[in-house]
C-alpha cells in the first residue's frame, strides 16, 4: 500500500500564482485533513474533510480552498499565493477506529 | 498559545545517554498520541496513551500519560542515532476527532 500521496514534492512559486497540492489515500479513510508546519510551530491545521462531500474550516484557513473530490482525493489550492504561505504542507487521514493520523511526505513551498 | 506545550525545544545527547521530552496542557485530554518525524518525511505514530496514569513501552521508549489527563512524557534509554528526529506530541481537543499537536522537541543523538 501506497498510504499516503503528495504532489509536488518541492514547488517555488512567485508572489501572487497559483497552485494545487494534490494528496490521494489508498486507506479507505473517511477523514482527510491539511496541515502547514513552519519552525517552532508545528502542526497547524488549514482544512479538514470528515467525509467526501464535506470540508470545513480548520485554524488557518485563510488563504486556501479545498476539494474534496472523492474518497480518496483531497486537494488544497492557494489561488493567489503570498510569501507568508511558504512552508511545508501535509496532508493526512485518519483512521476513525483509532483517531491515529497517517501522513504524506509533505510539499515544500517557497513563495518569493 | 499552543494548546500543548512541549519542552524542551531542542535536545542534543550522546549515544547511550538518557532523555525525557515532556508534553503538558492546561486542558484534560481524553488521550494523547506521540509521534516521530524524520527529516524531510511526514509523522509517524509511536504511540496513544488513553488511561490516566497509564505507562506503555516500545522497546527503549517508555511513554505515560498523567493522572490527571492534562500531560504527558516520553522517555528514552540509552539514544541511539536512529531516534533522532522530532518528536510531537497531539491530542483530541473538545472531543472532536481533529487532533491538536504540539510544537515539538526535536532530538540529536550523537555518535
Amino acid at each position: 500500500n501506497a498510504g499516503v500521496t503528495q504532489t509536488p514534492k518541492f514547488q517555488v512559486l512567485k508572489t501572487g500564482q497559483s497552485m494545487t497540492l494534490q494528496c490521494a489515500q489508498d486507506m479507505n479513510h473517511n477523514s482527510m485533513y491539511w496541515y502547514r508546519q513552519d519552525p517552532g510551530m508545528g502542526l497547524r491545521l488549514i482544512y479538514y474533510s470528515a467525509s467526501e462531500g464535506t470540508t470545513d474550516k480548520g485554524e488557518v484557513p485563510n488563504g486556501y480552498n479545498v476539494s474534496r473530490l472523492n474518497k480518496r482525493e483531497f486537494s488544497l489550492r492557494l489561488e493567489s499565493a503570498a510569501p507568508s504561505q511558504t512552508s511545508v504542507y501535509f496532508c493526512a487521514s485518519s483512521d476513525p477506529t483509532t483517531d491515529t493520523q497517517y501522513f504524506g511526505p509533505g510539499t515544500r513551498l517557497t513563495v518569493l | 498559545t499552543q494548546l500543548l506545550e512541549q519542552s524542551p525545544q531542542f535536545l542534543s545527547i550522546q549515544e547511550g545517554e538518557n532523555l525525557t521530552v515532556y508534553c503538558n496542557s492546561s486542558s484534560v485530554f481524553s488521550s494523547l498520541q506521540w509521534y516521530r518525524q524524520e527529516p524531510g518525511e511526514g509523522p509517524v505514530l509511536l504511540v496513544t496513551v488513553v488511561t490516566g496514569g497509564e505507562v506503555k513501552k516500545l522497546k527503549r521508549l517508555t511513554f505515560q500519560f498523567g493522572d490527571a489527563r492534562k500531560d504527558s512524557s516520553l522517555h528514552i534509554t540509552a539514544a541511539q542515532p536512529g531516534d533522532t528526529g522530532l518528536y510531537l506530541c497531539a491530542g483530541p481537543h473538545n472531543n472532536d476527532y481533529k487532533l491538536s499537536f504540539g510544537a515539538g522537541t526535536t532530538v540529536t543523538v550523537r555518535a
